[in-house]
């Protein structure tokens, strides 16, 4: 049992640049969950899915874009990253609604120049 | 929303000290887990603790959901206990968890 596994660990992207992360989970959860973590702060959440085929809004959504076409996988993509953008983004799941407890994957740590 | 404040920011202790940390929320929740983020970033799962009392080692978990406020009980701390330690909540009909900014925890032999 992996857990919640993440891809990449690192990347360096020029502004302008696109990529996707890719963010798995072997425990039949539901619900996944994509976050940023800034420096000094706690986590933000980005985009959530409470099931295969849906997406939704989460505190900070603006130039992300998410699909979960699988119901173990959920992809976070950058269109167009801009240096705001730097920072660790980190992958959820949980089983239960409303919300159950989330299992974390062991982080991206993205820099845009 | 929810907001979640933890306290203190940050906590400075010896090796074999006990220490509190705590936090509360604006409103009231029906989930709220503890983490342990370690020096090198992953988030480990503490305590998934709504309500009432959970111990696991030397680190123990309050939540009295009441009075919109759960503890975190570290005893006989240890340098491996180091890192930041966050508290996350979600409210009734709601799919997401709102985070604190985190207690930094720092223990030295």
């Amino acid at each position: 049992n992996a857990g919640v596994t993440q891809t990449p660990k690192f990347r360096v992207l020029k502004t302008g640049q696109s990529m996707t992360l890719l963010c798995a989970q072997d425990m039949n959860h539901e619900y996944m969950y994509w976050y940023r973590q800034d420096p000094g702060m706690g986590l933000r959440l980005i985009h959530y899915s409470v099931g295969e085929g849906t997406t939704a809004k989460g505190e900070v959504p603006d130039g992300y874009n998410v699909s979960r076409l699988k119901k173990q996988n959920f992809l976070l993509g950058l269109e167009s990253a801009a240096p705001s953008q730097t920072s660790v983004y980190f992958c959820a799941s949980s089983y239960l609604a409303d919300p159950g407890e989330q299992y974390f994957g062991p982080g991206t740590r993205l820099t845009v120049t | 929303g929810i907001q979640v404040e933890q306290s203190p920011p940050d906590l400075i202790l010896q090796e074999g000290a006990n220490s509190t940390l705590r936090c509360n929320f604006s409103d009231s929740v029906n989930n709220l887990q503890w983490f342990h983020q370690n020096p090198w970033g992953q988030l480990i799962n503490l305590f998934y603790i709504p309500s009432g009392t959970k111990q696991n080692g030397r680190l123990s978990a309050t939540t009295v959901a009441t009075e919109r406020y759960s503890l975190l009980y570290i005893s006989s701390s240890q340098t491996t206990d180091s890192g930041v330690y966050f508290c996350a909540g979600g409210s009734y009909n709601t799919d997401k968890l709102i985070f604190g900014t985190g207690t930094r925890l720092q223990v030295f032999p």
